[in-house]
């Protein structure tokens, strides 16, 4: 079975900290994927990786980055944590298979900011 | 970025009741997925459909893709609690493969 591992389960952090969310993922796959889910918005997509230190914005990077120096792995950082930054945050990796592409989630970190 | 909107946005029925969730656009999906996600979980892909008019089934659960591929429905009969969950779909985003957008989203619950 794909794993997709994030670092923390719960985390609490006050405004102005520089905050790191880790992902592993343990099927060798090339894309990896950053969402917050927030109440009746769903999932929206934060960062996506396509290879080891290739990245693109999603819909909603402002105030995000993200680092992947192995592929395996795929960080995101909020360099100054607000208090709208409060959210789930769902890491994903994916594969294609015929012609579509699935994605593998891992379980949330839900961060509150301060 | 396509919209997708899904209703109802809250379900909640007793054990062994039948129910159906929807999932529209206005422009016409690649292709759909579904995923459930359950409390204090990640999202799980439940099924991926592809071509118009085409239905599938997993156990209790049936998916359609409209004719026209803007709408798709899950079916849930006889529902039970283990259903219970948050229900999304999702479809292709842009150009970059693996790019999803979300609906926002159904919240069933399944009263024993």
């Amino acid at each position: 079975d794909v794993k997709v591992t994030q670092s923390s389960r719960y985390l609490v952090k006050r405004t102005g900290e520089k905050v790191f969310l880790e992902c592993v993922q343990d099927m060798d796959h090339e894309n990896m994927f950053w969402y917050r889910q927030d109440p009746g918005l769903g999932l929206r997509l934060i960062y996506f990786s396509y290879d080891v230190k290739m990245k693109e914005k999603g819909d909603i990077p402002e105030g995000y980055s993200v680092s992947r120096e192995k592929k395996e792995r795929f960080s995101l950082i909020l360099e100054s944590a607000s208090t709208n930054q409060t959210s789930m945050y769902l890491c994903a990796s994916s594969l294609r298979q015929g012609g579509v592409e699935k994605l593998f989630f891992g379980s949330g970190t839900q961060l509150s900011v301060l | 970025t396509q919209l997708l909107e899904q209703s109802p946005q809250f379900l909640s029925i007793q054990e062994g009741e039948n129910l159906t969730v929807y999932c529209n656009s206005s422009s016409v999906f690649s292709s759909l997925q579904w995923y459930r996600q359950e409390p204090g979980e990640g999202p799980v892909l439940l099924v991926t459909v592809v071509t118009g008019g085409e239905v599938k089934k997993l156990k209790r659960l049936t998916f359609q893709f409209g004719d026209a591929r803007k709408d798709s429905s899950l079916h849930i009969t006889a529902a039970q609690p283990g259903d219970t969950g948050l229900y999304l779909c999702a479809t292709r985003s842009g150009t970059s493969y693996g790019k999803l957008t979300f609906g926002q989203g159904t919240i069933l619950t399944v009263h024993p």
